[in-house]
């Protein structure tokens, strides 16, 4: 069974902040994809970054950065110097990765709310 | 290019109701994917087309719900007769294949009163 961990569930930083927002995940696949989705107020995800579990490197843009390790299964986000359009709900993501037909059904956290306060 | 489109955007309905969810996914998308959120916990997976197939339903809660794709385009999800817990926001999603990034739409808040 797949499950992802976001233990952090409200955090709050002023404005130019640096913020790290954790995700754990447990699989028994060795092969997946990690996700980040971003839910701003009005409500649609939107989609922020996969990363296949062959990738380990770490992926930074602009002021988003991700960093994968899988010997501690986390698949950790930072946003450096917040600003307050980056206030939303944040959810990690994952799902196998079929070698044939399958369904990619994503497996969620229960998502963070960052509040970036001005 | 217009996004993943749902309808309505709320829907409050009595217990016993019957409540029928809209789709769009982006035009030319063949995988289609409904989720659910209800308060408080995860956002779960419902069921997964490929064009007007049921690739998997394994993630619908009951035979109360029922999800269609006709024609491979647009999709709708009824519920009937509704339940309490039925309450939540319903997520719609779609991909160009199977093993890329799915775009959500902004959801339909269904309230169950």
């Amino acid at each position: 069974a797949q499950k992802v961990t976001q233990a952090q569930t409200e955090i709050s930083v002023v404005e130019k902040e640096d913020v790290t927002l954790d995700c754990v995940y447990e699989t028994r696949d060795t092969t997946y994809y990690l996700f980040w989705y971003k839910q701003p107020p009005s409500g649609e995800l939107v989609f922020l970054i996969r990363r296949n579990s062959f990738d380990e490197q770490n992926e930074i843009s602009g002021r988003y950065s991700w960093n994968f390790q899988k010997s501690t299964s986390s698949f950790n986000f930072t946003i450096t110097a917040s600003q307050v359009v980056d206030s939303a709900v944040y959810f990690c993501a994952l799902t196998e990765i079929y070698s044939g037909a399958g369904s990619y059904q994503l497996t969620f956290g229960k998502g963070t709310k960052l509040s970036v306060i001005p | 290019e217009a996004g993943v489109t749902q309808f309505p955007s709320h829907s409050v309905i009595e217990k016993g109701q019957t409540v029928t969810l809209r789709c769009d996914p982006i035009s030319g998308h063949d995988n289609l994917y409904w989720y659910r959120r209800v308060m408080g916990k995860e956002i779960k997976f419902l069921l997964h087309f490929v064009k007007e197939s049921k690739q998997d339903e394994s993630g619908m809660p009951n035979n109360r719900f029922l999800a269609e794709r006709t024609g491979g385009t647009y999709s709708t999800l009824k519920v009937q007769p509704a339940e309490l817990e039925d309450s939540g926001v319903y997520f719609c999603a779609s991909s160009h294949s199977e093993n890329t990034e799915a775009f959500f739409g902004q959801g339909t808040r269904l309230t169950v009163v």
